[in-house]
């Protein structure tokens, strides 16, 4: 089964900008992976920011966007905020079988 | 806005059968392309995939969870399930109701495995 790579902590200054990836075992990710990012704070419900690589929900804040780089998945916050301090998580299909990375905690400090 | 709620016993017996449904408001399951699935979370880690099911049918699951899960959809009541049988202890956690794309979630509910 193929295991899915983020980094464990980032650190962000407030104002900043800053990069979290997801990675395959498997090889490069592409966007036949359908990869998702949500956002999940302490106590609560995950909450999707992008879907399918690069698309964005309704409440997906602006300074927040989703791309491929360098073989991964990645997803960058541009602008940072306090607020943003949580941990992030993506998944990615594997035909059709869904595996999550283990998540990126991000400090904002 | 489309909105998801879990229901089902917030305790299950060891060795027993975990059962879950999923009711979909705000949107019905019979008229889009979506993925209905679930996911669980135990206290303090992260989140585990373990399955989903396309609302023209058709399942896959978590190959660590796949001789004991199984997901249906009924599309005429706008719910989704969850059966997961012979749980241990391992299986306490929060168990979140999802449909992608685009990712909307349930509330999460809270199972737990004991005696």
């Amino acid at each position: 089964q193929a295991v899915v790579t983020q980094e464990p902590s980032l650190t962000v200054s407030p104002g900043g900008t800053v990069t979290l990836t997801c990675g395959s075992s498997t090889g490069t990710v592409t966007s036949g992976h359908y990869p998702y990012w949500f956002q999940q704070k302490p106590g609560q419900v995950p909450k999707t920011l992008i879907f399918d690589t690069s698309n964005k929900l309704s409440w997906t804040p602006a300074r927040f966007s989703g791309s491929l780089l360098g073989g991964k998945a990645a997803l960058t916050l541009s602008g940072a905020q306090p607020d943003d301090e949580a941990d992030y998580y993506c998944f990615l299909s594997y035909s059709g079988v869904m595996i999550f990375g283990g998540g990126t905690k991000l400090t904002v400090l | 806005q489309v909105q998801l709620q879990e229901s089902g016993p917030g305790l299950v017996k060891p060795s027993q059968t975990l059962s879950l449904t999923c009711t979909v408001s705000g949107g019905s399951l019979s008229s889009g392309n979506y993925f209905c699935g679930w996911v669980r979370q135990p206290a303090g880690k992260g989140l585990e995939w373990i399955g989903r099911i396309h609302t023209g049918g058709g399942a896959t699951y978590n190959p660590s969870l796949i001789t004991r899960v199984t997901i249906s959809v009924d599309t005429s009541k706008n719910q989704f399930s969850l059966k997961l049988s012979s749980v241990t202890a391992a299986d306490t956690a929060v168990y979140y109701c999802a449909t992608w794309p685009p990712g909307y979630w349930g509330q999460g509910t809270l199972v737990t495995v004991s005696s």
